[in-house]
């Protein structure tokens, strides 16, 4: 299977843990996004890399979030100090080089489902 | 605030067509995205662009600023959430704004 890969597909943390989640972009692909998606809403951005330059990030990451994408290939999310509101799904995507609709097209993994007690 | 906005449920029975309508007040988007996700999947891409388009049963409408996905020939397994979203065409990334999702439901 050559599509976007993301691990753990879940994890279940204690209030105040750390948690790092990391994403496999399909390969050859120098865009990567990672959203969150709470219950019952569609997913938000939180953050965007080209190659290993992280060009945007939401106002929704706040300081306790971090991500990185060291070597352009994949990438790792990670949460510190985690609360309960960080609880969501945490989906990564990423889309092909190319212009206009070629790389705006995102194809994205299955997620990683967090859930913070 | 750019937002993209689709009906939160639509029912139908099985062999008919489904129309599921999206609009959008994202600033500078043209091109529109439909998604279909099943619980514990990753997110499906099925159609994609600034025209009409059609991919096997999925057919794609398109205005500037809204467009309708119709699914030909509904299936009970075609029940799942289907995402319409837009990103507006800028030089840097393309991040995609998402509608809150459509369940679609499908009777025997």
């Amino acid at each position: 299977d050559t599509g976007v890969s993301q691990n753990p597909r879940h994890k279940i943390t204690k209030r105040g843990q750390n948690v790092t989640f990391r994403c496999d972009p399909i390969s050859e692909h120098n865009r990567l996004y990672w959203y969150r998606q709470t219950l019952g809403q569609g997913p938000e951005f939180l953050t965007y890399f080209q190659n290993e330059a992280q060009l945007e990030k939401s106002r929704l990451l706040s300081d306790r979030f971090s991500a990185e994408r060291p070597k352009g290939s994949f990438s790792t999310l990670e949460i510190q100090r985690t609360e309960q509101g960080d609880s969501a799904m945490y989906l990564c995507a990423s889309s092909p080089p190319g212009w206009g609709l070629v790389r705006e097209t995102q194809y994205f993994g299955p997620g990683t489902r967090l859930l913070v007690l | 605030k750019d937002q993209v906005f689709q009906p939160s449920t639509v029912a139908s029975s099985e062999g008919a067509v489904v129309e599921i309508f999206c609009n959008h007040s994202v600033s500078n988007a043209y091109n529109f995205f439909w998604y279909l996700h099943f619980p514990g999947c990753a997110p499906r891409l099925l159609v994609k662009g600034s025209k009409p388009s059609q991919q096997g049963r999925y057919n794609m409408t398109y205005e500037r600023f809204s467009s309708s996905l119709l699914i030909l020939q509904v299936r009970e397994a075609d029940a799942a959430v289907y995402y319409c979203a837009s990103c507006p065409v800028r030089a840097a990334g393309n991040k995609l704004t998402f509608g809150g999702g459509t369940r679609v439901l499908v009777k025997p």
